[in-house]
């Protein structure tokens, strides 16, 4: 499809073990980002890459957690070490530009990975 | 630093009544300032959006008025529907420079009754 493309949808996973979660953004979207929706709460934040530039790691919560763009196209956020406070959704989104040139915000959002850490 | 609050959920309401969702923010210079909404089994998708202080986002019979002076965002629609059951979420922008890296508000849900 034209849309983002999530996978897996579900991924239920025992405490301590890795876990990846893959993104295929929207074909020409130059900036991917990732964030979190834990129960109750809003979108935080995790990580944005932008073209070919170091990507924004500001709101990765720890070292467990880590994320990469391969060929400016797919991501993979990897989540090491997985403990019960990691079950939450985990979006990803694509934009045209993420410098907010011709873009103006508009994210394209993804239906998330659903992750729980028995 | 920059955040949302909106009002805690769930709103639940007959269809044709009218809906506001508060939205307020805290934000350095000239944010731009959007809606969100996440229907049922879906991605979240961009409802409306306001670029400076007293313009008017528009969609789907939903609007929001930014102002300034009061920081805020209030989303409206005069006569909901039950597919207007969703998720939404109130988000800026800080700047242009900040590119599209956006902090949104917790939600609110949204469950319209016929």
């Amino acid at each position: 499809g034209a849309g983002v493309s999530q996978s897996p949808s579900n991924k239920v996973t025992e405490k301590g073990k890795d876990v990846e979660l893959r993104c295929d953004p929207i074909s020409g979207h130059t900036a991917l980002y990732w964030y979190r929706q834990s129960l109750g709460q809003g979108l935080e934040f995790l990580i944005y890459f932008q073209g070919n530039s170091a990507p924004d790691k500001s709101g990765l919560p720890s070292d467990r957690f880590s994320a990469e763009r391969t060929g400016g196209s797919v991501s993979t956020l990897t989540i090491q070490r997985t403990q019960q406070e990691d079950s939450a959704v985990y979006l990803c989104a694509s934009s045209l530009d993420g410098r907010g040139q011709g873009s103006a915000g508009e994210l394209f959002f993804g239906e998330g990975s659903r992750l729980t850490v028995l | 630093g920059n955040s949302v609050t909106q009002m805690e959920g769930p709103v639940t309401l007959s269809e044709e009544a009218f809906l506001t969702i508060n939205c307020t923010y805290t934000a350095t210079g000239y944010p731009s300032l959007f809606w969100y909404v996440q229907y049922p089994g879906e991605g979240l998708q961009l409802l409306l959006k306001a670029t400076k202080a007293d313009d008017k986002g528009s969609n789907k019979g939903f609007e929001a008025t930014y102002r300034k002076e009061t920081t805020s965002f209030h989303l409206e629609k005069g006569s909901v529907q039950v597919s207007d059951s969703a998720v939404y979420f109130c988000a800026l922008r800080p700047s242009k420079a900040a590119g599209n890296k956006l902090t949104f508000g917790g939600g609110t849900r949204v469950l319209v009754k016929p």
